[in-house]
């Protein structure tokens, strides 16, 4: 059964200042998604990693894929109040045929950046 | 606008009722997939349909039940209702390809008092 784990669940940042997410998963996925969600809001989409060693940028998030590892990380760079949220990673198990597989998600880092 | 659509935006209801939660999916998206998301449980999968069958199930209660119509909306009902029942409820919607990702509707929250 396919597990996900992120850390840190909490992450309290100075503005300006570097960071990054951690995303364990325990059993073989095919792809590793990356969501946003302001409080009491829907998830945003923000990067869809396909295969090892995929890195994506926009803006300050920077996400990678190690599948060998099973780690994927989100970094954030220069950290401004605007990125204040929580950030779910997501994976699929990957012995779905056809349809898309449901999304098994990380319990999320919440992400607070002070002025 | 995602395009996901999702209603109720927010219901309050009492122990022991039933609702219905309603969801639209993308134009062209033929899965459907719901989700709870409480605080202590975070985002839970419950069930997915592809094209009006029913393809995986998750943490699904047994008095919670789902269909997907042929034009694809997609009904979570929910029955005998508690108060640990109480939280967000997602609809989310995909096609196939692996690029492709998937959109989540803005969300029911659902309150029982």
């Amino acid at each position: 059964e396919l597990k996900v784990e992120q850390n840190p669940l909490f992450l309290s940042m100075q503005e300006g200042k570097n960071y990054t997410i951690y995303c364990n998963y325990s059993t073989t996925s095919d792809r590793l998604y990356w969501y946003r969600q302001d409080p009491g809001k829907s998830l945003e989409s923000l990067f869809v990693l396909l295969s090892n060693g995929a890195v994506k940028q926009e803006g300050r998030l920077m996400a990678s894929l190690d599948t060998k590892a099973r780690l994927s990380t989100l970094h954030i760079t220069a950290a401004v109040h605007d990125l204040s949220a929580t950030y779910f990673c997501a994976a699929i198990p990957s012995n779905y045929g056809g349809s898309q597989g449901n999304l098994i998600f990380g319990k999320g880092t919440k992400l607070s950046v002070k002025p | 606008d995602s395009g996901v659509t999702q209603t109720p935006k927010h219901l309050i209801t009492a122990t022991g009722q039933r609702v219905t939660l309603r969801c639209s999916p993308r134009s062209g998206d033929l899965s459907v997939y719901w989700y709870q998301q409480s605080l202590d449980q975070g985002l839970q999968f419950l069930i997915q349909y592809y094209n009006g069958e029913e393809r995986a199930k998750g943490n699904i209660l047994e008095r919670f039940s789902a269909q997907q119509f042929p034009d694809l909306h997609s009904e979570l009902n929910l029955s005998s209702l508690e108060l640990g029942d109480s939280a967000l409820y997602f609809c989310a919607s995909s096609r196939i390809g692996l690029t492709s990702g998937y959109t989540f509707g803005s969300g029911t929250r659902l309150t029982v008092v």
